[in-house]
């Protein structure tokens, strides 16, 4: 079954740092660019970051660049986010998701893991 | 970046009733994009991509149209299970953007 799982959300004070993980299984994880996508609570989704198949290549939404790094292992099947310098506006669910079957569309995500920054 | 805009961002309909989202590009993105429905404390799922085509499995009663800047997502006979909130995303270019969402809500 293909599949990913997140973890590694908690609650962090401003300014802390926070490592996401997602592993992937049932499918050839190297093939596949990687995203995070989080939702703050009550709100819309938000696309953070994406990065390629061999992690050459990386995205970031304007609002996140030099404070999250994303990456991945792909020996382990797992992506990361890095989250450095964490504001109370980061305060959501953060989800992995992938264009498994579907060009660039994500048709398989984790079930997300909440990220509260607060004091 | 691309600015995706939906309207309306709340709709109160009956099971049924025919119902129609609208997303509107900022600047033009072809045919990519694709529409997602979330229920509430679920991650997203995948209905409509490249704006017309159905995901495996998606009832045909979800369609989509449009290219370039305009795009719709119709639901012919909303049942209950179709009351959700439903976004828009654009693929064309970084960032993903999303729409703001549609909350559909039982009349």
């Amino acid at each position: 079954e293909v599949q990913l799982l997140d973890s590694g959300g908690g609650l962090v004070q401003p300014g802390g740092s926070l490592r996401l993980s997602c592993a992937a299984s049932g499918f050839t994880f190297s093939n596949h660019a990687m995203n995070w996508v989080r939702q703050a609570p009550g709100r819309g989704l938000e696309w953070v970051s994406a990065i390629g198949g061999s992690g050459a290549t990386t995205y970031y939404i304007d609002s996140v660049k030099g404070r999250f790094t994303i990456s991945r292992d792909n020996s382990k099947n797992t992506l990361y986010l890095q989250m450095n310098s964490l504001r109370a506006d980061d305060t959501a669910v953060y989800y992995c998701a992938t264009s498994y079957s579907i060009s660039y569309v994500f048709d398989i995500w984790g079930q997300g893991t909440m990220v509260t920054v607060s004091s | 970046d691309i600015h995706l805009t939906q309207s309306p961002s709340f709709l109160s309909a009956s099971v049924g009733d025919r119902v129609t989202i609208t997303c509107r590009a900022s600047q033009g993105i072809s045919d990519y994009l694709a529409w997602y429905q979330q229920k509430p404390g679920k991650a997203p799922k995948v209905l409509i991509f490249d704006a017309s085509t159905l995901q495996s499995g998606v009832p045909s009663r979800f369609s989509g149209s449009g290219s370039g800047t305009e795009f719709t997502l119709t639901i012919r006979s909303l049942q209950p299970e179709d009351f959700a909130t439903y976004y828009c995303q654009q693929v064309n270019s970084y960032p993903r953007t999303f729409g703001q969402g549609t909350k559909v809500e039982i009349k």
